[in-house]
């Protein structure tokens, strides 16, 4: 059974580098059907996708995140990451990692079908 | 960016009543290629992550009960809910997938009447 589970810092001050984790068990981060994602939901409101990454390290991100995230994958540890800079209080939010399907022959993936259960970030000095 | 604008906001069905979820999108989300349509719904229960229930517009996630259906194409979606039970209490989303960057709707509120 698929599990998803992020960590990292639960606060971070303004203008710092959030940094994530999402380690994956039962399933290898390896596959050619996935690409691993972040999405990510402020207090009350809606989802925002964030990015995803290919095990190969190719990736897709939010332009409206304004080239702040990096993002990396570890296959032998069967992890991926996600940096984010210069962060200011409407960053905070809780933090998804997900599996990011892709089968449908396109050049990027489709519907997220299986979601770590969300670590929040609150940023503040 | 697509833009996916769900209706109603909230709603409130009577148990064992039909609930429908409406999501209407900007732009065509229907791939040529594959001919089909790149939208998907979720359930998000309260202090849970999202849960995938349709994929393709239509397709049914394995797990989830026959009550719940979609449908649509092109820009304008459904969810149903044939029949409303207590555990259906959610909010729901759409999501497209036809480009990046994938973008959700604001969420429907669904509650017992």
């Amino acid at each position: 059974q698929l599990q998803l589970q992020e960590s990292g810092p639960g606060l971070v001050k303004p203008s710092e580098t959030l940094s994530l984790t999402c380690t994956v068990s039962d399933v290898s981060i390896s596959s050619s059907d996935y690409f691993w994602g972040w999405i990510r939901q402020p207090p009350g409101k809606g989802l925002e996708w964030i990015g995803s990454i290919y095990n190969s390290g190719s990736s897709y991100d939010n332009p409206s995140l304004q080239s702040r995230v990096t993002m990396s994958i570890d296959t032998s540890n069967n992890q991926f990451s996600l940096k984010m800079s210069s962060v200011t209080a409407a960053d905070t939010a809780l933090y998804y990692c997900a599996r990011h399907v892709s089968v449908g022959g396109g050049w990027w993936p489709d519907y997220f079908d299986s979601w770590g259960q969300g670590t929040l970030v609150t940023v503040s000095s | 960016d697509i833009v996916l604008t769900q209706s109603p906001d909230s709603l409130a069905v009577s148990l064992g009543e039909r609930a429908t979820i409406n999501c209407k999108s900007s732009q065509r989300v229907l791939f040529t290629s594959n001919n089909k349509n790149h939208l998907a719904w979720y359930q998000q229960k309260p202090g849970q992550p999202p849960k995938l229930l349709i994929y393709w517009a239509s397709t049914r996630e394995s797990g989830v009960p026959d009550r719940f259906s979609g449908s649509g194409s092109g820009t304008d979606f459904t969810l149903t809910i044939s029949s409303l039970q207590a555990e259906d209490v959610a909010v729901y989303y759409c999501q497209q997938y036809y480009s990046p960057p994938y973008t959700f709707g604001q969420g429907t509120r669904l509650d017992i009447k």
